[in-house]
């Protein structure tokens, strides 16, 4: 167990719609990452937030968006979805937002994403 | 498994055996490298690191070896078990970021 929770795990909807995907980090980490695991990309890093504020940005549509709570829970927001979007989609945390002492992140079991 | 679907090259290994599993990575500036193991219905998980000032480390039954030189980066895993048997990542990031991006991964399969 990594410490890392992400809910749903599972979650299926249709094309059009939005979903939130919830995730919580190891109890005192401060920086919080989103991946995502498609079957044809691997895991393409989409956003990294750190004490509430964005840190890094990678491959993030723009009808997807996230943010990091006061408590450092965060959330990724996918809307008008598309076929396309259906894959795993991993939180990680780590204590802090740059890897000066070590690059560990620790990841969640995901929550998988079915859009039909 | 997670990764049904994706066309991962595979290692397969007989127990017992050591495993080599290979990475190349493109871009020079990246100086810090780490492997992760996921197995099925699982995250990403964190195995060893290693900074591009240093050519070698090693863990508990595994150790990493970077070529600089010619952007490669292996995974050395002692005496294969069968819980080994999971997709292996490398990433890599840049500048003391924690951006890590990820290799395709590599399948090993441990044959009893």
């Amino acid at each position: 167990d990594s410490g890392v929770t992400q809910t749903p795990k599972h979650l299926i909807t249709a094309t059009g719609q939005r979903v939130t995907l919830r995730c919580s980090p190891r109890s005192g980490d401060l920086s919080v990452y989103w991946y995502q695991q498609s079957l044809d990309q691997g895991l393409q890093f989409l956003i990294q937030y750190y004490n509430g504020e964005e840190r890094a940005k990678g491959n993030i549509l723009e009808r997807f968006s996230a943010q990091q709570f006061p408590d450092l829970h965060s959330e990724l927001n996918l809307s008008s979805l598309e076929l396309g979007d259906s894959a795993l989609y991993f939180c990680a945390s780590s204590r802090t937002g740059d890897s000066a002492n070590t690059g560990e992140l620790f990841f969640g079991e995901g929550s998988r994403l079915t859009v039909l | 498994g997670e990764n049904v679907g994706l066309h991962l090259p595979t290692l397969s290994v007989q127990e017992g055996d050591n495993s080599i599993i290979n990475c190349a990575y493109s871009n020079s500036a990246s100086d810090y490298f780490i492997w992760y193991k996921q197995e099925s219905g699982k995250g990403p998980q964190f195995i060893i690191d290693i900074r591009s000032n240093m050519d070698k480390r090693q863990g508990q039954r595994v150790t990493v070896l970077l070529n600089k030189t010619v952007k490669h980066l292996s995974l050395q895993i002692a005496a294969t078990q069968p819980g080994d048997s999971a997709v292996y990542f490398c990433a890599e990031s840049t500048g003391g970021g924690n951006k890590l991006t990820f290799g395709t991964g590599t399948q090993l399969k441990v044959e009893l």
